[in-house]
């Protein structure tokens, strides 16, 4: 079982609709929790973390942790074509470990 | 936010050649951090650093060696390249952030192509 989760996709959604990426981790003891964008062929780059349950809103971004049911999202409301890239959720383990998922792409369609 | 810099930025090399990526921070980060990533495919860390001196093999077996005798540097060498070892290179560092956890921050990457 791998420590992060996520469906490869391809996500498409239409311009101006709320895209929903999701994520699950097995750790139970997980207290960290990032979602990052990658462009193809760029490096990773933060969108935001998270460290408590409930949800954490930055401009069009949502995230949201469910730490009873092991469950990470990220919402981003009215999608831009900008927007399509890979969505990668990480997690730091209760042994302090860094784990990233596989990422879930993302298409934004005018 | 981390000033994280890697060189060369695109390498194409012979089979049998020693290359040396760089990565370089600024901010003093004591965690460092290399990864391999296939194009569209997920991220493989190969080698860690908790600090000066320290230095760990990653998830991925990988026939790269590391360094970290300064803080601020991180380099990666390979002793002799081959066509297998074809793949973008990305180099993070992280510290300790206080109640909140550790943020890795990317450097742009170096794109290796072997031939």
């Amino acid at each position: 079982q791998k420590e992060v989760e996520q469906n490869s996709g391809p996500l498409s959604v239409p311009e101006g609709a709320i895209a929903s990426l999701n994520c699950t981790y097995s750790d139970r003891g997980s207290q960290s929790f990032f979602w990052y964008r990658q462009y193809s062929g760029k490096s990773p780059e933060l969108i935001m973390s998270i460290y408590s349950n409930g949800d954490k809103e930055d401009g069009r971004f949502t995230a949201q942790l469910n730490k009873a049911s092991q469950y990470v999202s990220l919402l981003i409301r009215d999608s831009q074509p900008s927007d399509s890239a890979t969505y990668l959720c990480a997690v730091i383990s209760n042994f302090n470990k860094f784990y990233f998922g596989s990422g879930t792409k993302l298409n934004v369609k005018p | 936010e981390a000033d994280i810099y890697q060189t060369p930025r695109y390498l194409v090399i012979g089979t049998g050649k020693k290359i040396t990526l760089e990565c370089s921070q600024t901010m003093g980060h004591d965690k460092m951090y290399w990864y391999q990533q296939d194009p569209g495919m997920e991220l493989h860390l190969i080698h860690y650093s908790y600090g000066v001196n320290s230095t760990e093999k990653g998830d991925l077996s990988s026939e790269s060696t590391v360094s970290r005798i300064r803080t601020e540097h991180f380099p990666l060498t390979l002793e002799s390249a081959r066509p297998s070892h074809t793949s973008q290179y990305l180099c993070a560092s992280s510290e300790f952030g206080t109640g909140m956890g550790e943020t890795q921050y990317f450097g742009p990457g170096t794109r290796l192509l072997v031939l």
